[in-house]
């Protein structure tokens, strides 16, 4: 079985501050791929990364960027330099195998202000 | 950009009357999926959908629900006799990767209010 933990359920921060969101996972699976998406107020889902089980490189991606550890089933995504528009609910999920299924932890929802 | 597409966006009914919520998966994505969010909760993992049957399902998905893609475009979930507890954001997504590895992409979602 899969499970996605995300132990923060809200931060706020001030903007211009860097927030790390944090993610924990747990599978037996070897291959897994693992997904941050995005659910701003408007409430659809948006895709932000995808990284899979073999490849712990971490990635910058302007002002986003993500950090992989499989030694502590990690996969934590930092904003720099928040935003108002980065205020959102961020989902963690994971997939295993070739399983269809797309486990999401419960969500931080990150509210940044001026 | 192509987008997945969901109709209706709301959609208000009485406890025990059928719904159907439509999708239009991106064209050449091959994996087609269901997924739900109760209000302020996760997002759970209804269906999957590939090669014109279910491929995976959760234990969600009873009897009360079913899915079809009745032409080459429209993807739809039926809830036949629906009940206070689905009330729900209901989210169609799609996927590319024949390996059912790749990101999905979700729909803007259909808000369904049971009374």
């Amino acid at each position: 079985a899969q499970k996605v933990t995300q132990a923060q359920t809200e931060i706020s921060v001030v903007e211009k501050e860097d927030v790390t969101l944090d993610c924990v996972y747990e599978t037996r699976d070897t291959t897994y791929y693992l997904f941050w998406y995005k659910q701003p107020p408007s409430g659809e889902l948006v895709f932000l990364i995808r990284r899979n089980s073999f490849d712990e490189q971490n990635e910058i991606s302007g002002r986003y960027s993500w950090n992989f550890q499989k030694s502590t089933s990690s996969f934590n995504f930092t904003i720099t330099a928040s935003q108002v528009v980065d205020s959102a609910v961020y989902f963690c999920a994971l997939k295993t195998g070739t399983a269809s299924k797309l486990t999401f932890g419960t969500g931080t929802r990150l509210q940044v202000t001026l | 950009e192509p987008e997945v597409t969901q109709t209706p966006s709301h959609q208000v009914t009485q406890m025990g009357q059928e719904v159907i919520l439509r999708c239009v998966p991106i064209s050449n994505h091959l994996y087609f999926y269901w997924y739900r969010q109760i209000l302020g909760q996760k997002v759970e993992f209804l269906v999957s959908f590939y090669n014109n049957e279910i491929s995976e399902k959760s234990e969600i998905f009873d009897d009360q629900f079913s899915v079809e893609r009745p032409d080459g475009s429209n993807f739809t979930l039926k809830i036949r006799s629906t009940k206070l507890e689905d009330s729900a954001m209901y989210f169609c997504a799609s996927s590319w990767d024949s390996a059912n590895t790749g990101e999905l992409f979700f729909g803007e979602g259909s808000r369904l209010t049971v009374l």
